[in-house]
């Protein structure tokens, strides 16, 4: 079964850091691009960063600089390092599977950035 | 403000079809076929329902379809069903500078 789980969201405090992980299996990991995609609660999709295959990564203004986006294939690993944490990050983060469009999303995890 | 546009809402009853629009500009819906929909019921993750503007993923029913005509994006959604019900994203590919743009979303009322 293709699946994605998501971990390491959790409480921060602004100006801080945390570190997302996305476990892939049932998939050649290594031969897909990944995105992570944001929700913040009551709002809509937020596409947060990609990376390709050859680990190129790709970002939107946003979050250039804040989030670094890499993979690790021998592990079937996808991460998110986001830094310099704002409130208006705040949202359920998804990793998905995709190039041109994204096929296998999975759950979630909670990112929640408060004093 | 989401770069694509779409309506906040529409509804319609069961058996009936509805079309969710998706207007964005030449920078991206205009200038490439990479428009994908998703389908995201309260409290789950996305599923993809199309791809390419118009290509069906294998297990989504056919009563769902897409269509493109310039910077403007659609979902047709025909016979609707109860479990139709959900939010809907429209998401384009908008060149290498943007890369990925959604929607701000469309909440499907089944009556």
């Amino acid at each position: 079964e293709v699946q994605l789980v998501e971990s390491g969201g959790g409480l921060v405090q602004p100006g801080g850091s945390l570190r997302l992980s996305c476990a892939a299996s049932g998939f050649t990991f290594s031969s897909y691009d990944m995105h992570w995609v944001r929700q913040a609660t009551g709002k809509g999709l937020e596409w947060v960063s990609a990376i390709g295959t050859a680990g190129d990564p790709y970002y939107p203004g946003s979050v250039k600089g804040r989030f670094t986006i890499s993979r690790e294939n021998a592990k079937n690993s996808l991460y998110l390092q986001m830094n310099s944490l704002r409130a208006g990050d705040t949202a359920v983060y998804y990793c998905a599977r995709g190039l041109d469009y994204m096929d296998v999303w999975g759950k979630g995890t909670t990112v929640t950035v408060s004093s | 403000q989401s770069a694509l546009t779409q309506p906040a809402s529409v509804s319609g009853s069961p058996g009936q079809s509805i079309t969710i629009s998706c207007t964005g500009t030449s920078s991206d819906v205009g200038s490439y076929n990479l428009v994908s929909w998703y389908q995201q019921h309260p409290g789950k993750a996305p599923k993809l329902m199309i791809y390419e503007v118009s290509k069906r993923p294998s297990g989504v029913s056919n009563r769902f379809s897409g269509s493109k005509s310039g910077n403007t994006a659609s979902l047709t959604i025909s016979g609707l069903q109860a479990e139709d019900e959900a939010d809907y994203y429209c998401c384009s590919y908008a060149g290498s500078s943007t890369l990925w743009v959604f929607g701000g979303g469309t909440k499907l009322t089944v009556l």
